[in-house]
């Protein structure tokens, strides 16, 4: 596929304990997004990068969550302190030729 | 915000038989219209898409179409096979934007 790579794929922690989870869109492109995936749900969209800008995190909760992107390439994506409710997938989607493709995501659990 | 509503949420039908799944979008300046197959365990597939400027698009066995006017979209399976089962998501955008997702509908191909 559009070659995003994801890490770490899975991860256990406790409430409120600190995670950061890493995106690399292998191919390169300039708009970057993370989604959060609650079991059973449709994704829902964090935050949009146009390269090293935010572009949209309008529904990122900021208390808690953190997202950077460095140089236009690689993503990284913090919750600190974690919650129970943000036990989740976390993917990250590049964008090419107008269409979104998502990596493999972290699945993150919360105890 | 765009809001996405799916229907319906389980659908069960006889292999060889069609399948049909209908979304509603609320915001008129939504102008893409992407349909992912989800896997248990796997990333969300992009499987077929279509734009606001275009009533019908069809892939092989698959087929979706949009009527903007009722703010409506429905993706078609024709000839179901074993390996489509899976959750469908419909979603919507304004071209780069993020997507809003509808909650899915779980396919269940009956042999």
């Amino acid at each position: 596929e559009a070659g995003v790579a994801q890490s770490p794929r899975y991860k256990i922690i406790e409430k409120r304990q600190s995670v950061a989870f890493w995106c690399n869109p292998i191919s390169g492109h300039a708009t970057l997004y993370w989604y959060q995936q609650i079991l059973g749900q449709g994704p829902k969209l964090l935050i949009q990068f146009q390269n090293n800008g935010v572009v949209d995190d309008s529904q990122l909760p900021k208390d808690r969550f953190s997202a950077e992107r460095l140089k236009g390439v690689d993503s990284t994506l913090k919750i600190q302190p974690a919650k129970l409710e943000d036990s989740a997938v976390y993917l990250c989607a590049n964008l090419r030729a107008g269409e979104q493709y998502f990596g493999p995501g972290t699945r993150l659990t919360v105890t | 915000g765009e809001n996405v509503e799916q229907h319906p949420s389980t659908l069960s039908v006889q292999e060889g038989d069609s399948a049909v799944i209908k979304c509603t979008y609320s915001d008129s300046a939504s102008n893409y219209f992407p349909w992912y197959k989800q896997e248990l365990g796997k990333r969300p597939q992009l499987i077929i898409d279509i734009r606001s400027n275009v009533g019908e698009k069809k892939d092989q066995r698959i087929a979706v179409t949009l009527n903007k006017t009722a703010k409506h979209f429905s993706l078609h399976i024709t000839e179901t096979q074993p390996e489509d089962s899976a959750v469908y998501f419909c979603a919507a955008s304004g071209g780069a934007d993020g997507l809003t997702f509808g909650k899915g509908t779980h396919l269940i191909i009956q042999p």
